[in-house]
């Protein structure tokens, strides 16, 4: 059975700080995607690995995916308040040959930037 | 261009009752799924469906039914409300062709209550 983590699940910054959301996972999978959550709202989309070493950046995030570590990480740099919000790590249930998008996700790392 | 739509935003319902949660996509997304989301949980899948007459269950699918008649529209039908249905429900969808790599698309949510 497929288990994702996410570590820490708290993270309280000050602006203008880095720092490094990990995700782990527990079985053979080539596939993760990274979503935010605002309270009371629905998610949005923010990155999807594909492969191995893959990295994406788009702001202030940028997300890595290790495949033999079975490690991805979601950096932010220079912490803005707008990056509050709940992040979110899901991995796809079926590694490699054809995908039905299942995905297990971590438990989210509920993020708070202060001035 | 609405996305996916999910009706009814929030319900109380009553140990025992029934009710269906409706979900409905207008990106043409061949692919569609079930979630429910407890508090400061991360998402499970209930149920998820690869095209209209297709449908196949998630990791928590008990006490639940879905159909999938349509490309557009994927209920989601609760027998006999339990409290522990108690939960956020997203349903959510994607295009895929030959693989899962693209992102899903989530609905706004439906808030349960059962009392």
């Amino acid at each position: 059975e497929l288990k994702v983590e996410q570590n820490p699940l708290f993270l309280s910054m000050q602006e203008g700080k880095n720092y490094t959301i990990y995700c782990n996972y527990s079985t053979t999978s080539d596939r993760l995607y990274w979503y935010r959550q605002d309270p009371g709202k629905s998610l949005e989309s923010l990155f999807v690995l594909l492969s191995n070493g893959a990295v994406k950046q788009e702001g202030r995030l940028m997300a890595s995916l290790d495949t033999k570590a079975r490690l991805s990480t979601l950096h932010i740099t220079a912490a803005v308040h707008d990056l509050s919000a709940t992040y979110f790590c899901a991995v796809d249930q079926d590694a490699g040959g054809t995908s039905y998008g299942k995905l297990t996700f971590g438990q989210g790392t509920i993020l708070t930037v202060h001035p | 261009n609405a996305g996916v739509t999910q009706t009814p935003k929030f319900r109380i319902l009553k140990i025992g009752q029934s009710m269906t949660l409706q979900c409905t996509q207008d990106m043409n997304h061949n692919y569609m799924y079930w979630y429910r989301q407890d508090p400061g949980m991360g998402l499970k899948l209930i149920y998820y469906s690869v095209g209209a007459g297709i449908t196949d269950k998630g990791e928590v699918p008990n006490g639940y039914n879905v159909s999938r008649s349509t490309t557009e529209d994927f209920p989601l039908r609760l027998e006999l409300a339990a409290p522990s249905q108690t939960s956020v429900y997203f349903c959510a969808s994607s295009y895929t062709l030959g693989g899962g790599n693209q992102p899903q698309h989530f609905g706004d949510g439906t808030r349960l209550s059962i009392l």
